[in-house]
């Protein structure tokens, strides 16, 4: 079974304390990984999608990284409107439906 | 980028009414859509999985007959809730998904349903 882990739950940082958000992932075989932004009360916004290990992203202040194990989201110098839930999907090789799996979220808190 | 609209954006209802919940790709054909269902500080939980033209695929506990999907298109997709119950109320949110299984999943804003 596929799954999805992502540390810490809740991350409250200072603006410009730059910091990094995890997603250990447990699948057969990795077909994609992708990073989500959810505000409140609002659909999650797509952020990136990483296929295979070694392989990096960046927009603005993030920018994600992808092992055989794992994810890093990395947010550099944050500001107060990077505050959001963070979420983890991993879709794997194996079943035909291809639904990927969620983590349940990494909260992140700027503070001004 | 891909957007995917969803009609309404929140709704109140009657106990006992029927909802229809629609999520539409506005610039890319989405061979599959997925319908979640959401709690206040809780992760996202899949409801269903459709592909276009064929029934929907339900998670185990979701009750089909009383959520019912329609995939008629490769842009639009549907969700009735029938018979709303208080239960019900919670915050619904679509995404699509284009060609491939590698494709990125695209989420809709999301509808705020309460059932009175």
């Amino acid at each position: 079974e596929d799954q999805v882990t992502q540390s810490p739950e809740a991350l409250r940082l200072q603006e410009g304390e730059s910091s990094s958000l995890n997603c250990s992932y447990t699948v057969s075989g990795l077909r994609g990984l992708f990073w989500y932004r959810q505000d409140p009360g609002k659909g999650p916004e797509f952020l990136f999608t990483l296929y295979s290990a070694g392989e990096e992203k960046e927009k603005e202040r993030l920018k994600a990284t992808l092992t055989k194990k794992e994810s890093f989201l990395h947010i550099t110098a944050p500001k107060p409107e990077d505050s959001a839930t963070y979420l983890c999907a991993v879709q794997a090789t194996t079943g035909g439906s291809y639904i990927p799996t969620f983590g349940r979220g990494t909260s992140l808190i700027v503070h001004p | 980028g891909a957007v995917v609209s969803q009609h309404p954006s929140w709704v109140i209802c009657k106990s006992g009414t029927s909802v229809k919940i629609e999520c539409r790709s506005l610039d890319f054909q989405a061979t599959t859509m997925f319908w979640y269902r959401q709690f206040p500080k809780q992760s996202l939980m899949l409801m269903a999985t459709s592909n276009e033209g064929s029934k929907a695929t339900y998670e185990q506990g979701v009750e089909k007959d009383k959520f019912l999907i329609n995939h008629a298109s490769l842009t639009l997709s549907t969700l009735t809730v029938t018979s709303a119950h208080p239960e019900d109320s919670s915050f619904y949110i679509c995404s699509a998904r284009g060609g491939g299984p590698s494709d990125t999943q695209y989420f809709g804003p999301g509808t705020r349903l309460t059932v009175l």
